[in-house]
């Protein structure tokens, strides 16, 4: 299994509050990502990174932002948590391998915002 | 924009029958990578099979194999063999033309269910 650690793994905070999920690799693979999973909707690509301090919005990126200042940690900030971000986020890892290069994803982390 | 759609909601198959998870896609771009994906209820992402736009063949993956349409821009999941342990959502993806990135866009997801 890829190395990949998120933290917390459950977490429910109230409207308004600052959040930080963690997502740790020790598997030194340039590029990362945070999801969002949501019934109906699949998953959803917030924000990416592919190498320190390079980090880029996804579809679904407002309210959110990230920063990379390692290798291998990737974190994603709600400044100001809303009802609409209870979630499950998921973390993933790819490496440049080819052409069928795929992507290993964390176990997630279930985000509730009363 | 690049889109994923997975039409069935759910799907029930007896225990060691075949069943085929339906996937279509629209992009304009020549080449992209197609993806299955299992999700079983402890909620991890299991990778299951892989298709490039440009394979000739149809990705197999075990029981699984990746029936690849493309022309009718399609790439149906078959399992084979149904097992218990295949019940589970399975998302298809797709990703933009390589950039060496792996930005998967999902499709909503199939529910599968093996009864015995």
């Amino acid at each position: 299994d890829a190395g990949i650690t998120q933290s917390p793994r459950h977490k429910v905070t109230e409207t308004g509050t600052p959040v930080t999920l963690r997502c740790h690799q020790t598997e030194n693979h340039r590029y990362m990502y945070w999801y969002r999973q949501d019934p109906g909707h699949g998953l959803r690509l917030i924000h990416y990174s592919y190498g320190v301090k390079d980090t880029d919005k996804g579809e679904v990126s407002d309210g959110y932002s990230v920063s990379r200042s390692k290798t291998e940690d990737f974190l994603l900030t709600l400044e100001s948590a809303t009802s609409s971000q209870t979630s499950v986020y998921f973390c993933a890892i790819s490496d440049v391998v080819g052409d069928t290069g795929e992507l290993f994803f964390g176990e997630g982390s279930r985000l509730t915002v009363l | 924009a690049q889109k994923i759609t997975q039409t069935q909601p759910g799907m029930f198959v007896q225990e060691k029958e075949a069943v085929t998870l339906d996937c279509t896609y629209d992009t304009s771009d020549q080449s992209y990578g197609l993806f299955w994906y299992k999700q079983p209820s402890s909620g991890e992402m299991i990778f299951l099979i892989y298709q490039g736009s440009y394979d000739e063949q149809n990705a197999t993956e075990g029981r699984y194999s990746l029936n690849f349409q493309k022309a009718r821009k399609s790439a149906n999941l078959v399992i084979s063999a149904s097992q218990l342990g295949d019940s589970a959502m399975y998302f298809c993806a797709m990703r933009e033309a390589n950039t060496g990135f792996q930005k998967l866009v999902f499709g909503t997801g199939t529910r599968l269910l093996v009864s015995p």
